[in-house]
């Protein structure tokens, strides 16, 4: 079972700040933080990792509570292709990806 | 780079009968899974195949089985289909090596629909 857990949606104007957060509270010391996104009619894609300290890539931002019981996906500036849903998901060695029933983000034009 | 391709795209059974499905992993990749996704659910993990051999299986019945050939490409086949079957099924593949923090690149799956 997923060990995360998100809102089930969210809701966003256009080229604003999104933060879709997630809490892990039983998380372990070996555990990674993954998001997955999945936009309609298409299979989950990669958007950003973490153990511990925050992280930017491209797409995202990830930021990491200080006690690693929760965390939060920053989308800078929300565009009308961010409009999907959005998993949290705590990984660990080569266990299989647990996917719970994520965050909808709706991005309003 | 195709990245991950699966076939077919949409596919129509009726009950009791047989699938196959198909996948063709990210170059470079080793290491194929797959997921079945219902309506309105995240995606639930079904089973793992590396070196050809299924190391990781979900919670799910023998009617699932599955292949990895030795070019790293896969099928699944599940076997007298019941209407609960019906769902998106995902294809992912990953790194030579990869662990927890090697991303998993999906395909785009394959629709089944079982009348």
């Amino acid at each position: 079972d997923a060990k995360t857990t998100q809102p089930n949606s969210m809701e966003s104007n256009e080229e604003e700040p999104v933060h879709l957060p997630c809490n892990h509270s039983t998380i372990s010391g070996t555990d990674y933080i993954h998001w997955y996104r999945q936009l309609p009619s298409q299979g989950p894609e990669y958007v950003i990792h973490g153990l511990t300290s925050n992280v930017n890539n491209r797409m995202a931002s990830l930021a990491i509570a200080e006690d690693r019981k929760s965390s939060t996906l920053i989308l800078h500036r929300a565009t009308l292709r961010d409009a999907a849903v959005y998993y949290c998901i705590l990984l660990t060695g080569n266990t299989p990806l647990v996917f719970g029933k994520g965050t909808r983000l709706s991005v309003i034009a | 780079d195709a990245g991950v391709t699966q076939s077919p795209t949409h596919l129509i059974k009726t009950r009791g009968q047989q699938v196959t499905l198909r996948c063709s992993p990210k170059s470079g990749h080793d290491t194929v899974s797959w997921y079945q996704q219902a309506l309105g659910q995240g995606p639930q993990f079904i089973f793992q195949y590396y070196e050809e051999e299924e190391r990781q299986r979900g919670n799910f019945p023998d009617r699932f089985s599955g292949h990895q050939f030795p070019n790293y490409s896969s099928e699944l086949n599940v076997n007298a289909l019941l209407l609960g079957d019906s769902a998106l099924y995902l294809c992912a593949s990953r790194e030579r090596g990869g662990n927890s923090y090697n991303e998993q690149f999906f395909g785009p799956g394959t629709r089944l629909t079982v009348l």
